[in-house]
C-alpha cells in the first residue's frame, strides 16, 4: 500500500517567515491534495495536483508535484499566524479508479508565532 | 454556507452505547467516505458508502461496529457501535464535489470522547 511521509513533522516560525512542507509517496502519485486542519476540527482543502510538473498558488500558498509524481511541495510566502495549523497531504495511489480511497501523510504542526 | 454539514460536532459518551454521525453534502454525490482520525494520528479511511448499496468496509473495519445508512445521494449516517474508549477519535465524513475543484470536501469533523 502506499505510504506518504511529511517533513518535518512540526514547524515554528517567525511571523513573515517563509516556509516548505514536503510529501514524499513510496509510490506514484495520480491525484496529491493538501488540506489544513485546526486542532479537533474538519479538514480545509487547500489545492489538488494532478500532473508533474504542476504548480498552484492561492493567496500566499504554493503547491507543486515534481515530474516524477512522486513528491509535492507546500510554500507559504511571509507566514501569519492565521496560517497556524495541522498541514496535510493526501493522496490517491489507484489511477482514479477507486474514488476517495486517500491515503494521508502524518501532518506537520505549523505554529506560527507574532 | 457550508458545503458538507455533518453533527454532532462533539459527544461524550459512555462506554457501551452507540452514537450516530450525521453528513449532509449540498449537492448529489455518488460516494461518500467515512474516515477515523485517532488522538495524535492522521486519516484512516473506515468505508465508502454508495446510495443503494452495502457500504465496503476497509481492512480493520466492520459493519457490526461502523454500520452506515446511505438513504439517498446528499446524507449518510456513520454509527460508532457498543463504544470504548479506543473508539475515542474524530470521525470525518467526505465527498468528491465540485466545489473543490472536485478534490474531496471534508465535513468539520465529530469529536468523540468514550468514558
Amino acid at each position: 500500500s502506499q505510504e506518504l511521509e511529511q517533513s518535518p513533522q512540526s514547524l515554528i516560525v517567525q511571523e513573515g517567515k517563509n516556509l516548505t512542507i514536503n510529501c514524499t509517496s513510496s509510490k506514484t502519485l495520480y491525484g496529491l491534495y493538501w488540506y489544513k486542519q485546526k486542532y479537533g476540527e474538519g479538514l480545509i482543502f487547500l489545492m489538488m495536483l494532478q500532473k508533474g510538473g504542476e504548480e498552484k498558488s492561492h493567496e500566499k500558498i504554493t503547491a507543486k508535484l515534481d515530474e516524477k509524481k512522486q513528491q509535492s511541495s507546500l510554500h507559504i510566502t511571509a507566514s501569519q499566524p492565521s496560517h497556524a495549523g495541522i498541514y496535510l497531504c493526501g493522496a490517491d495511489n489507484t489511477g482514479g479508479t477507486s474514488y476517495g480511497k486517500l491515503t494521508f501523510g502524518q501532518g506537520t504542526i505549523l505554529t506560527v508565532h507574532p | 454556507s457550508a458545503v458538507i454539514s455533518q453533527k454532532p460536532s462533539r459527544d461524550i459518551c459512555q462506554r457501551g452505547t452507540s452514537l450516530t454521525i450525521q453528513c449532509q453534502v449540498d449537492s448529489q454525490v455518488t460516494m461518500m467516505f467515512w474516515y477515523r482520525q485517532q488522538p495524535g494520528q492522521s486519516l484512516t479511511l473506515i468505508a465508502t458508502a454508495n446510495q443503494g448499496s452495502e457500504a465496503t468496509y476497509e481492512s480493520g473495519f466492520v459493519i457490526d461496529k461502523f454500520p452506515i445508512s446511505r438513504p439517498n445521494l446528499t446524507f449518510s449516517t456513520l454509527t460508532v457501535s457498543n463504544m470504548s474508549p479506543e473508539d475515542s477519535s474524530i470521525y470525518l465524513c467526505s465527498a468528491r464535489t465540485g466545489k473543490s475543484g472536485y478534490g474531496y470536501t471534508f465535513g468539520s469533523g465529530t469529536r468523540l470522547t468514550v468514558v
